[in-house]
């Protein structure tokens, strides 16, 4: 079974820039995440999915941070204009949890290795 | 916010020690997750527990949950090098749906 796939792995840009993470999920999960964690700390959900529909986004900076989950897979997290203070590691994990009858709501999150951000 | 807080923040023992890690979390929760992380890679889980569940155990580790303390504790036994790496507990608290929220992590050095 092919796991989160992310991408790029590293990305090096200029404060101001513009910069899109991209994420494709294990098949069939329904949710979807974004976290990011900073050197040192744990990830920081920045936004869920449900299918293609927002379950949380409370921590998302919408001033700069945007996020697209279309069809329901694929998701792209969007940052524009990036400061320094964003760099980080852009975490994407995927989840069966759907609430579907049938499903076995688990829990566990399978993560992607990871996009690095450094802002300059 | 971060729901779970881990401690101690840092870890190092020697190989075929045991390693303890405490998280501490402050709303009622559905269950309870911890999570590996090796430096520079994605989280893997590891084990879960649900807020019914007392104790559970999985190879080498071991975690409790005390949910009138609203705690838990992550056992590592027979440690090697290759446990070094960070852990983390996550949390999905019953008000806010879904929601899984991690601490900042305990990062265990096993020395050889």
């Amino acid at each position: 079974e092919a796991g989160v796939a992310q991408s790029p792995r590293y990305k090096i840009i200029e404060k101001r820039q513009s910069v899109a993470f991209w994420c494709n999920p294990i098949s069939g999960h329904a949710t979807l995440y974004w976290y990011q964690q900073i050197l040192g700390q744990g990830p920081k959900l920045l936004i869920q999915f449900q299918n293609n529909g927002v379950v949380d986004d409370s921590q998302l900076p919408k001033d700069r941070f945007s996020a697209e989950r279309l069809k329901g897979v694929d998701s792209t997290l969007k940052i524009q204009p990036a400061k320094l203070e964003d760099s980080a590691v852009y975490l994407c994990a995927s989840s069966l949890r759907a609430g579907l009858a049938g499903v076995t709501n688990t829990g566990e999150l399978f993560f992607g290795e990871g996009s690095r951000l450094t802002v300059l | 916010s971060q729901q779970g807080e881990e401690d101690p923040q840092a870890l190092s023992i020697q190989e075929g020690g045991n390693a303890t890690m405490n998280c501490s979390y402050k709303t009622s929760i559905n269950n309870l997750q911890w999570y590996r992380q090796n430096s520079g890679r994605g989280l893997v889980h590891l084990i879960l527990i649900r807020s019914n569940e007392r104790e559970k155990h999985s190879g080498r580790l071991r975690v409790t949950l005390d949910t009138s303390k609203k705690s838990s504790s992550l056992l590592i036994t027979a440690s090697r090098a290759a446990d070094t790496a960070s852990y983390f507990c996550a949390t999905d608290a019953i008000v806010g749906g879904f929601k899984t929220i991690f601490g900042a992590g305990t990062r265990l050095f096993v020395k050889a």
